[in-house]
């Protein structure tokens, strides 16, 4: 079955450095992959979108990559602040009506 | 910004009874889903809905819920015979098309406890 999985539970970064987050998938070939942020006790909020013949999509201080080959997408918050803390979900959507997301990177920024 | 409204933000109903959880999505969307996350844990598929009907659903999605559409405005998931194992924040969402390309809009969900 199609499986996600988000690296560590969570990542402490100090505040200006670039936080790195890995979403790895398997038994999948998405056209498309997205990456929300989720605050607590709040819905999932959408920030991106990248397709399968896109290499890198960026907005603002966000940058994600989207690696086919080794089934894989990287995430990144370049000068990363205290209020970027959230949990981060990637997701996946089949060729139907149905999204599977990850478990979730929690990212901490450190003051 | 138009938004996902979800109400009430806080159930607590006692095991074997029934249960709906209401959702208003946005306006112009045609396509609306429930999720689940157990506390926790992930986000999890239940169903999608597309013009009045159920267009996917998963295995958690069994013969004790369904979902309505009931008017032009809400969108509707009810549990008939409530089990502890129902506790969790249960998400609304829509988007405009049903595309992959396409992002979804969630409400700030329900958190249901069941005693």
């Amino acid at each position: 079955s199609q499986k996600i999985e988000q690296n560590s539970e969570a990542l402490n970064i100090q505040e200006g450095k670039t936080a790195t987050l890995t979403c790895n998938y398997t038994n999948y070939s998405p056209a498309y992959l997205q990456w929300y942020r989720q605050d607590p006790g709040r819905g999932p909020v959408f920030l991106l979108l990248i397709r399968e013949n896109e290499k890198e999509k960026r907005k603002e201080r966000l940058k994600v990559t989207f690696d086919t080959t080794l089934k894989q997408s990287l995430f990144h918050i370049t000068a990363s602040q205290p209020a970027d803390s959230a949990t981060y979900l990637c997701a996946l959507v089949p060729f139907t009506y149905k999204y599977i997301f990850g478990t979730g990177t929690r990212l901490k920024v450190l003051a | 910004e138009p938004e996902v409204t979800q109400t009430p933000s806080h159930q607590v109903t006692q095991m074997g009874q029934e249960v709906i959880l209401r959702c208003v999505p946005i306006s112009n969307h045609l396509y609306f889903y429930w999720y689940r996350q157990i506390l926790g844990q992930k986000v999890e598929f239940l169903v999608s809905f597309y013009n009045n009907e159920i267009s996917e659903k998963s295995e958690i999605f069994d013969d004790q819920f369904s979902v309505e559409r009931p008017d032009g405005s809400n969108f509707t998931l009810k549990i008939r015979s409530t089990k502890l194992e129902d506790s969790a924040m249960y998400f609304c969402a829509s988007s405009e098309m049903a595309n992959s390309n396409q992002p979804q809009h969630f409400g700030d969900g329900t958190r249901l406890s069941i005693l």
